[in-house]
């Protein structure tokens, strides 16, 4: 059974940067059937994907368009793990995230973290 | 991007009787070289990360009661609870994985009568 354990910080200050990373057991982020994603969830916002990372004889990512300029998921296959950065965040980026592990559907998440943008 | 439309945003239902959720895709998320509807089916309770429930519109995942079932085809889809448990309370969420950027409905909330 694959799980996904979340950790970063909970507070972020307005321009700063959000980091997040997720550690994966029972699977590998170099899997050529998963993908890898950040997912959010506000009351504005609803459930919003935001980006994945997956290997297919070579690594891929493929962001939501309205977080491209500012997002960048990373991976550590030593670690066994990816990561999340979100550059430049602002109030409206306050969201509980998760990670996840897609085979077409979404059937692992991480936990979730509550992240707060504020001074 | 495939916008997901669910109705009704609300639903209070007594214990033991049928509770129904709809979801409206904007464009069609049956993949015609297969057969298949991407649209897959959530349960979310509080402080709770989502549950997969179905895949395929229909496929119901390993351990969901089977009084949940899944139908629909094209863009018109439904998730039925034949008789509502109390531990069903919970939001429910369409999602098309046909393409990015994936999509969520707005969620249904369903509630005790």
């Amino acid at each position: 059974q694959v799980q996904l354990q979340q950790s970063g910080p909970g507070l972020v200050e307005p321009s700063q940067s959000l980091s997040l990373t997720c550690a994966i057991s029972g699977d590998s982020v170099s899997s050529n059937t998963a993908t890898w994603n950040w997912i959010r969830q506000s009351p504005s916002r609803g459930l919003e994907w935001l980006g994945r990372t997956f290997y297919r004889s070579k690594w891929y990512n493929d962001y939501a368009i309205s977080m491209k300029s500012r997002m960048i998921i990373n991976r550590d296959t030593s670690q066994n793990q990816f990561s999340l950065q979100l550059n430049s965040v602002t109030p409206e980026d306050t969201a509980v995230y998760y990670c996840a592990r897609q085979e077409f559907y979404f059937n692992s998440w991480g936990q979730g973290t509550l992240v707060t943008v504020s001074s | 991007d495939i916008l997901m439309t669910q109705s009704p945003d609300s639903l209070a239902v007594s214990l033991g009787e049928r509770a129904t959720i709809n979801c409206k895709s904007s464009q069609s998320v049956l993949y015609s070289s297969n057969n298949r509807n991407y649209l897959a089916w959530y349960q979310q309770k509080v402080g709770q990360p989502p549950k997969l429930l179905f895949y395929w519109a229909s496929t119901r995942e390993s351990g969901v009661p089977d009084r949940f079932s899944g139908s629909g085809s094209g863009t018109d889809f439904t998730l039925t609870i034949s008789s509502l448990q109390a531990e069903d309370v919970a939001v429910y969420y369409c999602q098309q994985h046909y393409s990015t950027p994936y999509t969520f409905g707005q969620g249904t909330k369903l509630e005790i009568k």
